[in-house]
């Protein structure tokens, strides 16, 4: 089974500084059709998870820009170029390749300072 | 619009069983994987089953095999996860999520309290 490491699993930040979250996969997540299912998802207090960031680096339809996603192979970053308060919850990321199970990480808590 | 709405959670015996429900539209159902994903109370995401579009393929994480069930009426856009002999630590919130490789869509979770 794949397993997801996130870290730090805890990011206070500082409103309109940036934040970066790793994500590490113990294999490959290239699949055999090119693709690397790597997704991100931000879950808000009392709210259900809402993708972010799929295939690695695809941001979704009303994700704002300030959210980017990067990496390859086993290696992933999501960053918050300039963080709001509207950020604040945790980030998962989630691996679609090897399956099943698909697996998540432990989740980042992303709070203001 | 997408929407997944969950129903069917609530409050069980150990060693019972419950059947959750999730009505999905805005789309073609019949097309897409789907699959449940829970959240134990303050823990993270745990993906638990999932069901080919067509139901022929089914899919669980080890900790469920045997006990629960996934199934798909596509003629009424219906999900369902059949969850029998429960225990404590089935007490989550589950998730319907769509297309289990990208989970592009989420439902809003229904809670299932599994106490004496």
């Amino acid at each position: 089974d794949v397993v997801m490491t996130q870290f730090p699993l805890s990011l206070p930040v500082t409103l309109g500084q940036p934040a970066s979250i790793s994500c590490r996969s113990s294999q490959s997540l290239v699949y055999t059709d090119g693709n690397t299912y790597l997704n991100w998802f931000q879950q808000r207090p009392g709210q259900s998870p809402r993708r972010l960031i799929y295939k690695v680096s695809n941001r979704d339809s009303g994700v704002p820009d300030r959210f980017s996603g990067s990496g390859s192979g086993t290696d992933f970053t999501l960053k918050i170029s300039r963080v709001e308060a509207e950020d604040v919850g945790i980030y998962y990321c989630m691996q679609g390749t090897h399956w099943p199970p698909f697996s998540f990480g432990p989740g980042t808590r992303v709070d203001i300072k | 619009e997408v929407q997944l709405v969950e129903s069917g959670g609530g409050l069980v015996q150990p060693g019972g069983s419950l059947r959750l429900s999730c009505a999905a539209s805005g789309f073609t159902f019949s097309n897409y994987w789907m699959s449940w994903v829970r959240q134990a109370p303050g823990r993270g995401l745990e993906w638990v089953a999932n069901i080919k579009h067509d139901g022929s393929d089914k899919y669980y994480v080890d900790s469920v095999k045997g006990r629960f069930t996934i199934s798909r009426d596509n003629a009424k856009n219906l999900l369902f996860l059949q969850m029998n002999s429960l225990t404590a630590e089935d007490t989550a919130v589950y998730y319907c999520a769509r297309d289990p490789r990208v989970v592009d869509y989420w439902g809003q979770g229904t809670l299932v309290t599994v106490t004496s």
